[in-house]
């Protein structure tokens, strides 16, 4: 049963250091879309991407976040430097086309102290 | 007004009850439904995906919409404790899915 993998699980650090979240899409899927969850927003869309090539970030704050699909096996969010406001769970999902249902990580728990 | 409102609950139900889950919504663009199950600490995972107006039944989950009226409901039947999640309805749009707040179901043994 095909899964989207997400790395690390959990993730604790201090506030200014560097935190990369890594996701292995469904082979075959071009679309990967990070979120973040909380329980006082929800499920949060940060970046979208179709064919490895970004095509929305408005969700994510561009100072200090970044996304990238280096390949097609490999997408990865980036924060730096962190903030105790970014303690979230991110969530990579992965899909076919646009539209259509999103196959989601069980995701990276990540707080920063 | 968010595009997307559902009741986050909690739902308490024993085990057994006929279960009642539902969503409103704004837009028109909306054409494609979705249900996501929630457990804790796991992703969201797809139960039920409908295009139209209706019933669709999938074992003890049936998905209705109401396009007319802008809603939809997830029933389940014969809820069992394994049951007890997060509910999260769904609906997309061309480059993303605009996802309800999601409710809370605890159903007790």
């Amino acid at each position: 049963d095909a899964r989207v993998t997400q790395t690390p699980r959990h993730k604790v650090t201090e506030m200014g250091q560097e935190v990369t979240m890594r996701c292995q899409p469904i082979l075959g899927h071009n679309t990967v879309f990070w979120y973040r969850q909380t329980m006082m927003q929800g499920l949060e869309l940060l970046a979208y991407f179709r064919n490895r090539a970004p095509l929305d970030d408005s969700g994510m704050p561009k100072d200090r976040f970044s996304a990238e699909m280096p390949d097609a096996t490999l997408a990865t969010l980036k924060i730096q430097p962190s903030e105790p406001r970014d303690s979230a769970v991110y969530f990579c999902a992965s899909g076919l086309e646009d539209g259509q249902p999103q196959h989601f990580g069980d995701g990276t728990r990540l707080s920063i102290l | 007004q968010k595009e997307v409102e559902q009741d986050p609950g909690p739902l308490s139900v024993p085990e057994g009850a006929i279960v009642s889950l539902n969503c409103t919504y704004s837009n028109s663009a909306f054409q494609y439904f979705m249900w996501y199950r929630q457990y804790s600490r796991k992703g969201p995972e797809l139960l039920m995906y409908t295009y139209s107006s209706g019933n669709k039944e999938d074992g003890r989950f049936t998905a209705q919409v109401d396009k007319s009226s802008k809603y939809i409901s997830l029933f389940i039947r014969d809820s069992q404790p394994s049951d007890s999640a997060t509910y999260l309805c769904a609906m997309p749009l061309p480059n993303k899915l605009v996802f309800g707040a999601g409710t809370i179901l605890r159903v007790k043994s």
